[in-house]
Parts: structure tokens; C-alpha cells; sequence
């Protein structure tokens, strides 16, 4: 079936790069996301990868895409401590979105 | 920028109470879709619509559940009679195209 997995925190200091990882089970979702949501608030897209694309770059964001592994990344450059939030990855099959359980990430000074 | 807006931001019902939770999408945009996400789980698919019909819908979404586009710009959300376990975050989302954007939530808490 669909499932979508994730580390559930990830510790940075502030100022270091931070990588996220994200697994996923089904080899037809056609677009992989990455969502941001802070304390209180809804999700933000971040940044979202055509399944066949490898790689895709947005300011301090880097997306890697592993589709033979079903494996999919986030590289935040110069972790901020405004970056402290809970990060999901989803797949898309079809319609819908499958989210991942999201990784906490604490930036400390 | 266009965002996509929810009211209320917090429902509080009691148990086999209907409630309507209200969204107003992106006004260019075409599909729009109900998530859920209970404290503490994943954020879980509803229902998608377009073109004034279903498009697909998850097993959670069952006959308590149903949505409608009242106008052109509302997209609404009924639970008939509310259950305990429907307590839980409720996203509104909508699409153009490839990315879903989502609103800031409607928290229903069901006592």
C-alpha cells in the first residue's frame, strides 16, 4: 500500500546545513512535496519534484530524488532558527497527497 | 499573494451535532480537497472535487461526510453527526495544477 515515512526530529546548530529524509512506497506518485508547518499553523509548500527529475535547487532548498530507492530529500543551506518547524514530505498518486508522519526540526544557536 | 482561507479557525460541538466547516480556495484554481490530521498523526486525505463532483475520496470519507461548492467560491465540508473521533485538525486545499496549497486550518473538537 501507500506509505510514507519519515525520522520523526532532527537536531541542527544554527548557521549548518540540515538534510531530512523521506521514504516512500509507490513507485507511480508523479510529484514528491515537502511541506513546512510551524506551531498553530497550516502547511506551507516549500518546494515540490517531478519524479523524474534527480535534483532540484530553490535558494537555500535542495530536493533529491532517489526513484529507483523510493528515497526523497531536503537540504536546508544555513539553517536558521526561523527554519524550526516540522517538515513533511508527501507523495501524489492520482489525486491525493500521501504525508509522511514529518521530521521536528530544532535549530539551536 | 492568493491564499487559501478557512472559517472558523476553531469548532467546539457536541457529539451527533452537524457542523459545516468553510473554505474559500485560490479563486483561479479548480481542484480543491479536505485533509484531516488528528493531534499527534499524519496529515490524512479526505476528499478531492472538480468539476462540481468527486474526484476521489479516501475510506475515512463515508456517507457522515459530504462536500459542496455552494457558489463560486466556497467550498464547504458537512459532517452530519459528529463523532468523538472526528476531533481533529481539518485542512482545506486547492490546486491549479501540480502544487496543493493549503489553508490555516479549522480545528473541530468533538465533546
Amino acid at each position: 500500500g501507500e506509505d510514507v515515512e519519515q525520522s520523526l526530529f532532527l537536531s541542527v546548530r544554527e548557521g549548518d546545513s540540515s538534510v531530512i529524509n523521506c521514504t516512500y512506497t509507490d513507485s507511480s506518485s508523479t510529484y514528491l512535496y515537502w511541506y513546512k508547518q510551524e506551531p498553530g499553523a497550516g502547511l506551507q509548500l516549500l518546494t515540490y519534484i517531478f519524479s523524474n527529475m534527480d535534483m532540484k535547487q530553490d535558494q537555500r532548498l535542495t530536493v533529491l530524488l532517489n526513484k529507483k530507492d523510493k528515497h526523497l530529500s531536503l537540504r536546508i543551506a544555513d539553517t536558521q532558527t526561523g527554519d524550526s518547524a516540522i517538515y513533511f514530505c508527501a507523495e501524489r498518486t492520482v489525486h491525493k497527497l500521501i504525508f509522511g508522519t514529518g521530521t521536528r526540526l530544532q535549530v539551536f544557536p | 499573494e492568493p491564499e487559501v482561507t478557512q472559517t472558523p479557525s476553531h469548532q467546539v460541538t457536541q457529539m451527533g451535532q452537524e457542523v459545516i466547516l468553510r473554505c474559500v480556495p485560490i479563486s483561479n484554481h479548480l481542484y480543491f480537497y479536505w485533509y484531516r490530521q488528528i493531534l499527534g498523526q499524519k496529515v490524512e486525505f479526505l476528499v478531492s472535487f472538480y468539476n462540481n463532483e468527486i474526484s476521489e475520496k479516501s475510506e475515512i470519507f463515508d456517507d457522515q461526510f459530504s462536500v459542496e461548492r455552494p457558489d463560486g467560491s466556497n467550498f464547504t465540508l458537512k459532517i452530519r453527526s459528529t463523532k468523538l473521533e472526528d476531533s481533529a485538525m481539518y485542512f482545506c486545499a486547492s490546486s491549479e495544477a501540480d502544487e496543493q496549497y493549503f489553508g490555516p486550518g479549522t480545528r473541530l473538537t468533538v465533546t
